[in-house]
């Protein structure tokens, strides 16, 4: 079976300070890992994906991720954050490129002036 | 290029009563899955159309069922709705059968008193 775990439902860090969401997965197959983020009363975006080429993957807004296998772990970082970041973010897992998409519980980025 | 778009945006039922939510795919997607999201909680899989048949199913019971059309527009029904039901119901739309490139609609935000 697969699982997600996102450690802290709640992250708020100052604007321009580094980002750092934290995605634990557990899988019997090797995984495909997604980011998404949702805006307030929106559906999701999605950020950037894992699909097992290489390890550190680039998405959009200046986001990435790298899978860590030993670690079993795909963390979300962003250099400095903006204002406009501030949104839910979810973790993804699913079961090759074909299986459904399972959902972590979402950590919500606060963004400081 | 239009994007995934469901309607009606929000919606107001009694416990006991029949939904129906509508989603339109992106231009040229022929899959459409379902996604139930709870407050606070990230969205969980309901069932996948691909070429106007079920394509699998989550831990939903049968009162959820769907419809995928010719033109690979859907529908998802649910009967005799329960309180728990009340939750944001997303429709996401890719070519083929693959996860790895989903597009969400902005969902329905349904209400269950």
């Amino acid at each position: 079976a697969q699982s997600v775990t996102q450690l802290g439902s709640h992250v708020s860090v100052s604007e321009g300070a580094l980002v750092l969401l934290r995605c634990n997965y557990s899988s019997s197959v090797p995984p495909y890992l997604f980011w998404y983020v949702q805006y307030p009363n929106q559906g999701l975006q999605l950020l950037l994906k894992y699909t097992s080429a290489a390890t550190l993957v680039k998405g959009i807004n200046g986001f990435e991720a790298e899978f860590k296998k030993s670690e079993t772990s795909f963390h979300l970082t962003k250099p400095s954050a903006h204002m406009s970041d501030a949104a839910e973010y979810f973790c993804a897992v699913s079961r090759g490129s074909q299986g459904n998409l399972i959902f972590g519980k979402g950590t919500k980025l606060s963004v400081k002036p | 290029e239009t994007g995934v778009t469901q309607s009606p945006t929000h919606l107001i039922k009694t416990r006991g009563q029949q939904v129906t939510l509508r989603c339109s795919s992106q231009s040229g997607h022929n899959t459409v899955s379902w996604y139930q999201q709870a407050l606070g909680q990230g969205p969980q899989f309901i069932f996948q159309y691909y070429r106007e048949e079920e394509n699998g199913r989550g831990n939903f019971p049968p009162r959820f069922s769907g419809l995928q059309f010719p033109n690979y527009s859907s529908e998802l029904n649910v009967n005799a709705l329960e309180l728990d039901d009340s939750a944001l119901y997303l429709c996401a739309s890719s070519f083929g059968q693959e996860q790895t490139s989903q597009y969400f609609g902005p969902g329905t935000r349904l209400l269950v008193l």
